[in-house]
């Protein structure tokens, strides 16, 4: 089962910054945190992932709390093609994913 | 680059017949893996491979369930019979793992779906 726990659904303005949160409360010290999405029909596609630091990228931020027990993936101005699942995930070395139910992100025009 | 391939991209069979699906990883990846989408289950990974060899199988559901890798650009997934429960989506993905790297992007294929009547 997945570790982590995501709200099931979100909406967000078109242009405006979506934020997707995640708590993952039993996450361990070698494990980092991964952000996959999944547009509809397709299959998942990587998006950003990180240990302790924040991070970014051409796609999103990736904000971690200090205590690692939670994490907000930051989509600065979303778009209609930003309609998707959204998956956060805890793995170590990325060689095991386990995916949860995500969020279901909608971009309202 | 194309991608993961994966063929075909739409199955259906009835009950009892021999199913095949494959994949075809990005060139240079020494990673295979496969995973199985269903509204009940979600997203699982059934298997997968390092440099050809499956390395945790822990996810395949039973025995009728049967991948193989026999050269870096090619694996399948064989069910045999197959049954209605195991109409979904099947997913293929590749990485590239380097020893000591922190992570491994992981890059899906299409996805072949499949329905057992």
């Amino acid at each position: 089962d997945a570790k982590t726990t995501q709200p099931p659904s979100m909406d967000c303005a078109e242009g405006r910054a979506a934020n997707l949160p995640c708590n993952h409360s039993t996450i361990s010290g070698n494990e980092y945190v991964y952000w996959y999405r999944q547009i509809h029909s397709q299959g998942p596609q990587y998006i950003i992932h990180g240990l302790k630091n924040n991070e970014t990228n051409e796609m999103a931020s990736l904000i971690i709390t200090e205590d690692r027990k939670s994490s907000t993936l930051i989509l600065p101005h979303a778009t209609l093609r930003d309609t998707a699942v959204y998956y956060c995930i805890e793995s170590v070395g990325n060689e095991k994913l386990t995916f949860g139910t995500g969020t279901r992100l909608t971009i309202i025009p | 680059d194309a991608g993961v391939i994966q063929s075909p991209r739409h199955e259906v069979t009835e009950m009892g017949q021999e199913v095949t699906l494959r994949c075809k990883p990005i060139s240079g990846h020494n990673s295979l893996f496969w995973y199985r989408q269903t509204m009940m289950r979600g997203l699982e990974l059934l298997i997968y491979f390092n440099n050809n060899v499956p390395i945790d199988d822990s996810g395949m559901p039973e025995d009728r369930f049967s991948a193989k890798m026999p050269n870096a650009s090619f694996s399948t997934l064989k069910i045999q019979p197959s049954e209605p429960r195991d109409s979904a989506v099947y997913f293929c993905a590749s990485s590239l793992m380097l020893w000591g790297a922190e992570y491994y992007e992981q890059y899906f294929g299409p996805g072949t779906r499949l329905t057992v009547t």
